[in-house]
């Protein structure tokens, strides 16, 4: 079965400054994969998502992701960020079906003033 | 609005007293799940629902039902809730059962089992 690995429990990152999340997942095929934000209080909105094609994706509030097979990585970038992006995010995986998705543990974000 | 929405938002509880937590979707999904968090797990299915009486288990079932008699209702219950299932608990839908479809979440329903 698929797995995902985020190897940063708690990231600290100044206002403005660029941001990195990572992201390993484990799959013998072509995975999909996914980042979630949950704010506090808030269920998971999704960020953006990979399925094929181009592997550069872009998403929602300014965040994209690069999907690198040779790496089996997936992660999230911002050039620059806000105060309101300080939420936890949650990568995922999932097989074709979809039946089966599995959540990395989490990574938290604290913005710095 | 379109919304998945859980109720109670907030449940304290005592070990083997029977409840059920409600999830209900606007969207005319056919899918539905339950997921539960907890620090340093992410999240983890709990069950899903394909459509109307057809529902399987995920990775951890155990201690968990569901029914799913309407499609736009997937209730949660704990016939004999445990400490062990003290969590934060989330519903999800979407469109259908491919991966393409975007899985909407409910705004979760934090549980404490005394």
């Amino acid at each position: 079965a698929q797995s995902v690995t985020q190897p940063d429990i708690h990231i600290t990152v100044s206002e403005g400054a660029s941001l990195e999340l990572r992201c390993n997942y484990s799959y013998g095929a072509t995975p999909y994969l996914f980042w979630y934000v949950q704010s506090p209080g808030q269920g998971l909105q999704l960020l953006l998502k990979y399925f094929s094609g181009d592997t550069l994706v872009q998403g929602i509030k300014g965040f994209e992701a690069e999907f690198k097979r040779s790496q089996s990585s997936f992660n999230l970038r911002k050039p620059s960020v806000h105060w309101s992006d300080a939420a936890e995010y949650f990568c995922a995986v999932a097989a074709y079906n979809n039946n089966d998705m599995r959540f990395g543990a989490g990574t938290r974000l604290t913005v710095k003033p | 609005e379109a919304q998945v929405t859980q109720n109670p938002r907030y449940l304290i509880t005592v070990t083997g007293k029977k409840l059920t937590v409600t999830c209900s979707q606007n969207m005319n999904h056919e899918y539905m799940s339950w997921y539960r968090q907890d620090p340093g797990l992410g999240l983890r299915q709990i069950y899903y629902s394909m459509n109307v009486e057809v529902t399987d288990k995920g990775d951890v079932p155990e201690g968990y039902k569901v029914s799913r008699k309407e499609k736009r209702n997937f209730p949660l219950i704990l016939e004999s809730p445990s400490p062990n299932q003290t969590s934060l608990y989330f519903c999800a839908s979407r469109l259908a059962g491919t991966s393409t479809d975007t899985q909407y979440f409910g705004p979760g329903t934090r549980l404490t089992v005394l």
